[in-house]
């Protein structure tokens, strides 16, 4: 059962700006912070947002999140090839007693 | 380096017991909580349990809840996931993860995940 609701697909090309929406509710976005993490295929995920708005180490400043309500989003700026992954929300749940993930967003650098 | 290395997957019949074992290197693991997440391949995430630092805070997917077991033995930098009465659909591809901070509830998640150790459950 699939709480945090992400777009299936998106895409850009190259140097465009592209945001995936993930929508929560009062329970788990509404009361707690955001994370985002990339999956690049045949990987290990990677955080690249966490708290809403933090980018760990590494991690480069083309990448931004940020949160409002019961929803979070993730922005890529300067879009790159080697940005094509999936992509997936993750957020604690107060009534759950769980961390939730996102369904993914399966992103696209056409 | 921080690295998180997981074994113990396999091949088990519905109905069995399997153990996972994760182990931490690179950071002080009795200052982290830790997490377990799944993964059927070419499919999403899920994640399934979580233990903070010191062992008190413990969480399970509703999924699991009952049938798994998290537990850490921070003497030894290690993780397990014990999965009692097995499932077809507990096939998947298994993760550790280290949190961000001591805690498993609230904010920050995971900031290192392992490569996966695969669990294949079918008769």
């Amino acid at each position: 059962q699939t709480v945090l609701t992400q777009p299936p697909s998106a895409s850009g090309t190259p140097g465009q700006t592209v945001t995936i929406s993930c929508s929560g509710s009062g329970s788990n976005i509404g009361r707690n912070t955001a994370n985002w993490y990339q999956q690049l295929p045949g990987t290990a995920p990677r955080a690249v947002i966490f708290s809403n708005n933090q980018r760990p180490s590494g991690v480069p400043g083309r990448f931004s999140g940020s949160k409002s309500g019961t929803a979070a989003s993730l922005a890529i700026s300067g879009l790159q090839s080697e940005d094509e992954a999936d992509y997936y929300c993750a957020a604690w749940d107060d009534s759950l007693d769980a961390w939730l993930f996102g369904g993914g967003t399966k992103l696209t650098v056409l | 380096e921080v690295q998180v290395v997981e074994s113990g997957g396999g091949l088990k019949q519905p109905g069995r017991s399997l153990r996972l074992s994760c182990v931490g290197s690179g950071f002080s693991f009795d200052d982290y909580g830790m997490h377990w997440a799944r993964q059927v391949p070419g499919k999403g995430l899920q994640w399934v349990s979580g233990i903070n630092w010191n062992g008190g805070r413990i969480a399970y997917a509703d999924s699991v809840k009952g049938r798994f077991i998290i537990s850490r033995d921070n003497a030894k930098n290690s993780l397990y996931l014990q999965m009692n009465s097995l499932r077809p659909e507990d096939t998947a591809l298994y993760y550790c993860g280290k949190d961000i901070g001591p805690v498993i509830t609230g904010g920050p998640f995971v900031e290192y995940w392992g490569r996966g150790t695969l669990v294949t459950v079918s008769s």
